[in-house]
């Protein structure tokens, strides 16, 4: 069974950092592409950021280019979201996608970690 | 930027038939899906490529994407189907995918 276990998420004051994680498992991680898709409360979705397997290819929405990194490690199966300068517009549930070997569509979602960002 | 553009909110009534469309330039070049997100939970892919659907989504769910509009059909809805739904697609201009506003879909 496929799963995403999303992890991270917390108070932070505003030009502050956190680091999100997903842990996955029941399919073979390293051939997969991932993303990280947010969701504002009360708001809609909004895609975040795309690594390919092999993080030969890293995409970013331009909400976050130049303050957010993704990366990866297989060996570990875990996807990682490094955010720096927060601001309280980037404030939302974090989820972890899958994303299948042929597709730019996300079959596979984590449970989601809040970041809150406030004084 | 591409956008996606879907109407609010739908109602139908229990056992009739739900359209949810979503619009963008030329949108039937590129593949269109769809998610279902209930309260509180995380979204659920219940259409790929423009019209697949994956293990386990019924067959009442079904899908379409030509010219402009892509869309989400239900038959014969059911009170669980309430939820919002989102479709996506990859903007390969910008190697970013893209979601539109969120459809709210009432069963009454």
């Amino acid at each position: 069974e496929v799963q995403l276990v999303d992890s991270g998420g917390g108070l932070v004051q505003p030009g502050g950092s956190l680091r999100l994680s997903c842990a996955a498992s029941g399919f073979t991680f390293s051939t997969y592409s991932m993303n990280w898709v947010r969701q504002a409360p009360g708001k809609g979705l909004e895609w975040v950021s795309y690594i390919s397997s092999g993080s030969s290819s890293i995409y970013y929405a331009d909400s976050v280019k130049g303050r957010f990194t993704i990366s990866r490690d297989d060996a570990k199966s875990s996807l990682y979201l490094q955010m720096n300068s927060l601001r309280a517009e980037d404030t939302a549930v974090y989820y972890c996608a899958r994303a299948p070997v042929k597709g730019y569509y996300f079959d596979y979602w984590g449970q989601g970690t809040l970041v809150t960002v406030s004084s | 930027s591409y956008e996606l553009t879907q109407p609010p909110s739908v109602s139908v009534s229990p056992g009739q038939t739900a359209s949810i469309s979503c619009s963008g330039d030329k949108l039937g070049d590129k593949y269109a899906c769809w998610y279902q997100q209930k309260a509180g939970q995380s979204p659920v892919l219940v259409i790929y490529q423009n019209n697949k659907r994956p293990s386990g989504i019924p067959e009442r769910f079904s899908g379409s994407n030509s010219g402009n509009t892509a869309t989400l059909t239900i038959s014969g809805t059911q009170a669980m189907d309430e939820a919002d739904y989102y479709c996506q697609a990859w903007d390969s201009t910008t190697a970013s995918a893209v979601f539109g506003g969120g459809t709210q879909l009432t069963v009454l």
